[in-house]
């Protein structure tokens, strides 16, 4: 069993649509939590950590945590085309964060 | 927020020559770098984790003598691909730790495309 789980996608979302993407992690002793987003080409950019259980809203963004189930996911509202990437979800475990393969994220007009 | 610099951005070479990559956190001190590598359409990779002042850790499968790596600095991490080869022509990118209230939070920096022939 992979330590960070995502759906590779592609997932299509028309524009204006929420987004939801999902992460499942299995070391129970994970702490914090985190999305990035990846465009092609480039490097991954911090959207948004999240440490403790519920919602955590950042303008279009909300991070969701649920440590009794394991899972942590990213909402997106009002998709617009430029949140077409790659979104991977990493979760720190034994002082090291380990990322997700990435969920590839595509936003039709 | 936090910025980490990468350079060069982009750097080709002959097969059996040696790179250096610098990955530097501009606005605050790093006591851990981390090292990744990322092929086309792939995930990233660890390769190491680099702690200012010790040796690098590495990943299983990554060769220690291949990658060197140092970080003699609290903001600078270096990244030495020795006796390069076209299987090692990949995205690499590095990131700082930065810790603050609620834990630590990794920023990577740009990353290094780099192309061996």
């Amino acid at each position: 069993q992979k330590e960070v789980e995502q759906n590779s996608g592609p997932l299509s979302v028309p524009e204006g649509a929420i987004a939801s993407l999902n992460c499942t992690y299995s070391d129970r002793g994970s702490q914090s939590f985190f999305w990035y987003r990846q465009y092609s080409g480039k490097s991954p950019e911090l959207i948004m950590s999240i440490y403790s259980n519920g919602d955590k809203e950042d303008g279009r963004f909300t991070a969701q945590l649920n440590k009794a189930s394991q899972y942590v996911s990213l909402l997106i509202r009002d998709s617009q085309p430029s949140d077409s990437a790659t979104y991977l979800c990493a979760v720190s475990s034994a002082s090291k964060i380990i990322f997700g393969s990435g969920t590839r994220l595509s936003i039709r007009p | 927020g936090a910025v980490v610099s990468q350079h060069p951005s982009r750097v080709i070479c002959k097969s059996g020559t040696s790179v250096k990559i610098e990955c530097r956190s501009l606005d605050f001190q790093a006591t851990t770098m981390f090292w990744y590598r990322q092929f086309p359409k792939q995930s990233l990779m660890l390769m190491a984790t680099s702690n200012e002042g010790s040796k690098a850790t590495y990943e299983q499968g990554v060769e220690k003598d291949k990658f060197l790596i140092n970080h003699a600095s609290l903001t600078l991490s270096t990244l030495t691909v020795t006796s390069a080869h076209p299987e090692d022509s990949s995205f690499y990118i590095c990131s700082a730790e930065s810790r603050g209230g609620s834990g630590e939070t990794q920023y990577f920096g740009p990353g290094t495309r780099l192309l061996v022939l």
